[in-house]
């Protein structure tokens, strides 16, 4: 099957500084790509959603100075956390999908970012 | 929003079958139904998914009722390795992909 890769798998930064995380489709051209939050024991939490090319829809109440989210290519995205602060450490996945609804989403096996 | 209503949790005895339900009562006629699972620490991984037909794959069968208010996945034989959150999702116009709480399987030996 179809191959998301996601990097780094874990992070630790201090608290202001920044951290970029790449999410990058292997064997497929990504058209859209979403970005998902997961605290502990709770389900994920869209935070964005970007197609190729275009600006990225952010979700109602996530902050998209914060959160930047650069999709050039179709097969890579990034999420960019600016000014981490102890209350972003969370888990972040992205996930990759092709054209269409009727196709599946794969997912990358997560960054776990610790703010100290 | 699509949305869809799992029970939180779940048990079953190893290699028995399990059937897990989703209700979405709000399916639109082109929301297409996605199960994914998530292993601990991990990023969730596809299952199955279809429109009005039940599926079958090598992972699991996906049975979608008449009116398509409501879905079951049914893992045939559960093994150590199904323990997982399992998510029944709508992939509807927007093309968004939002997750709900999804149910907990626990398989025991």
């Amino acid at each position: 099957g179809a191959v998301v890769s996601q990097h780094p798998s874990r992070v630790i930064c201090k608290s202001g500084t920044s951290v970029k995380i790449e999410c990058r489709s292997l064997d497929f051209q990504a058209t859209t790509m979403f970005w998902y939050r997961q605290f502990p024991k709770q389900s994920l939490m869209l935070m964005a959603t970007s197609n190729e090319g275009s600006k990225a829809t952010y979700e109602q109440g996530v902050e998209k100075d914060k959160f930047l989210i650069n999709h050039a290519s179709l097969t890579l995205s990034t999420l960019t956390v600016t000014s981490a602060h102890p209350e972003d450490s969370s888990f972040y996945i992205c996930s990759a999908v092709r054209t269409g609804l009727e196709t599946e989403a794969f997912f990358g096996q997560g960054t776990r970012l610790t703010v100290v | 929003d699509a949305k869809t209503t799992q029970p939180n949790s779940m048990e079953s005895n190893e290699e028995e079958p399990v059937h897990l339900p989703c209700n979405h009562s709000t399916i639109s006629g082109t929301d297409y139904i996605h199960w994914y699972r998530q292993l601990p620490s991990q990023g969730p991984e596809y299952v199955i998914h279809g429109l009005t037909s039940n599926v079958n794959n090598r992972m699991a069968s996906l049975a979608i009722a008449e009116d398509r208010k409501s879905s079951t996945l049914i893992l045939h034989r559960a093994t150590l390795r199904d323990a997982a959150v399992y998510y029944c999702i709508l992939r509807d116009g927007r093309n968004d992909m939002r997750f709900g709480a999804g149910t907990r399987l626990t398989v025991k030996p």
